[in-house]
């Protein structure tokens, strides 16, 4: 079984400044990672997702995601935040189980950013 | 379309009725999956569709929950004698053949409201 494990409920931030969201995961075996964001009443989007190759990945918007197989993490980071970033941001983890791959989902971090 | 939709977008009920939710994933994708989003508590797995296998109903929290999937298409979400801890918003999300290689594509939800 995996799970995820997102250190944070609530990040606030000011505009500009850098921001990171923790995210660690345990598992078994090899494993896929996403991050995702919500906006204020939409649903979830893709941010950027690690398969395989580089561990440093780059999505939309400027984040950027680190996979560290040895501390079992996928930190979302971005150098300088927009209000517009303000969002509810999951991040997911999916593994073979059964012969499906199911992601699961931690319980999200809510980046506010302040002007 | 062109994304996933979901209906009704809000729905309150009486406890004790029974509720329809309806999917419509993005035309060509062969998965489909219902997760349950509750306040804090992230998103939480209910069932996964994949082509014409067996669905994967893991996750439904009790018998009073069932969900269909009519012609590799169009999926509905019953929930039973809604109990007042059913409140949440359904997510429905769909994708191409395996999810390890892809993203998962959010409807924006459900919100379900049992009084």
């Amino acid at each position: 079984a995996q799970s995820v494990t997102q250190l944070d409920s609530q990040v606030p931030v000011f505009e500009e400044a850098p921001v990171e969201l923790r995210c660690n995961y345990s598992s078994s075996v090899s494993v896929y990672l996403f991050w995702y964001v919500q906006y204020p009443n939409q649903g979830l989007q893709l941010l950027l997702k690690y398969l395989s190759g580089s561990t440093l990945v780059k999505g939309i918007n400027g984040f950027e995601a680190e996979f560290n197989k040895s501390q079992t993490s996928f930190h979302l980071r971005k150098p300088s935040v927009h209000i517009s970033d303000t969002a509810e941001y999951f991040c997911a983890v999916s593994a073979p189980s059964g012969g499906s791959y199911i992601p699961t989902f931690g319980r999200g971090t809510s980046l506010i950013v302040h002007p | 379309g062109a994304g996933v939709s979901q209906s009704p977008s809000n729905k309150v009920t009486e406890k004790g009725k029974d509720v329809e939710l309806r999917c419509d994933p993005i035309s060509g994708h062969t998965a489909l999956y219902w997760y349950r989003q509750s306040l804090g508590q992230g998103l939480e797995f209910l069932i996964y569709f994949q082509g014409n296998s067996a669905p994967d109903k893991s996750g439904l929290p009790s018998d009073r929950f069932s969900a269909e999937r009519t012609g590799g298409s169009v999926s509905t979400l019953t929930i039973q004698r809604t109990q007042q801890e059913d409140s949440a918003v359904y997510l429905c999300a769909s994708s191409f053949n395996r999810v390890e290689t892809g993203e998962l594509f959010f409807g924006e939800g459900s919100r379900l409201t049992v009084l």
